[in-house]
């Protein structure tokens, strides 16, 4: 069974640098195929993609976020971390990761996608 | 930049009611879509993938459609479970629709 568990501060102040850890179970970063992704989603928004990570060290970044964001993998360790740098009032949000598998896409042009399929609840960052 | 349109934003229907909800992109080059669930307080959960293909769990009444810039997800008999809103989401750059609350009449 998948499950990931998201933990970091609750309370940041605004300029600071907010990291997110991602705990995971039921599955390997080393497996081919597998990825974590981080979505957050302000209070009554729509989720917003932030960034991704899969086996081979492939990273997908939200490019809306101006190089704010850094994504690590510790697969050892079966964690995932994101670092936002210069956090404002506006990236209050739940911050969740989930689980991805990865999908080939008939073209043209042909690509591969990655699926959320396993989330875990989240983690509530307020700034300010 | 591509835009995701997601319509209607609020929907209300009758339990047994079909009811569809559409996203749109503004570009149409081999997009594919996800459609996720989610109800107050609980994590987004995946329905569909790639356009069309049912999530492993996922009730059968769900489906998604759609190719080029439109795309769907119906819901063939509305059930009082399913009262949640619902995103669409551009698996091409993962960019997600504004979400349509579904309530029951």
């Amino acid at each position: 069974q998948i499950t990931l568990k998201e933990s970091g501060p609750t309370l940041a102040r605004p300029t600071e640098t907010l990291t997110v850890t991602c705990t995971f179970s039921g599955f390997s970063l080393r497996t081919s195929g597998a990825a974590v992704g981080w979505i957050r989603q302000a209070p009554g928004k729509a989720p917003e993609w932030l960034a991704l990570i899969s086996w081979d060290n492939d990273r997908r970044l939200n490019p809306s976020l101006n190089n704010r964001l850094t994504i690590t993998k510790d697969s050892p360790g079966n964690r995932v971390v994101l670092t936002m740098t210069n956090v404002d009032r506006v990236d209050t949000a739940t911050y969740f990761c989930a689980h991805a598998r990865r999908h080939y896409a008939s073209g043209p042009p042909a690509f591969y996608y990655f699926v959320m399929d396993v989330w875990g609840l989240g983690t509530t960052v307020t700034v300010s | 930049d591509i835009q995701l349109t997601q319509s209607p934003a609020f929907l209300s229907a009758s339990i047994g009611d079909r009811v569809t909800i559409t996203c749109r992109t503004s570009q149409g080059m081999n997009n594919y879509v996800a459609w996720y669930q989610q109800r107050p307080g609980k994590a987004p959960q995946l329905l569909v993938y790639g356009t069309s293909a049912l999530e492993s769990g996922a009730p059968s009444r769900f489906s998604g459609s759609g190719s080029g810039t439109e795309f769907t997800l119906t819901i063939s008999s509305l059930q009082p479970e399913d009262c949640a809103t619902y995103f669409c989401q551009h698996l091409n750059t993962y960019l997600f629709g504004q979400g349509t609350k579904v309530e029951i009449k």
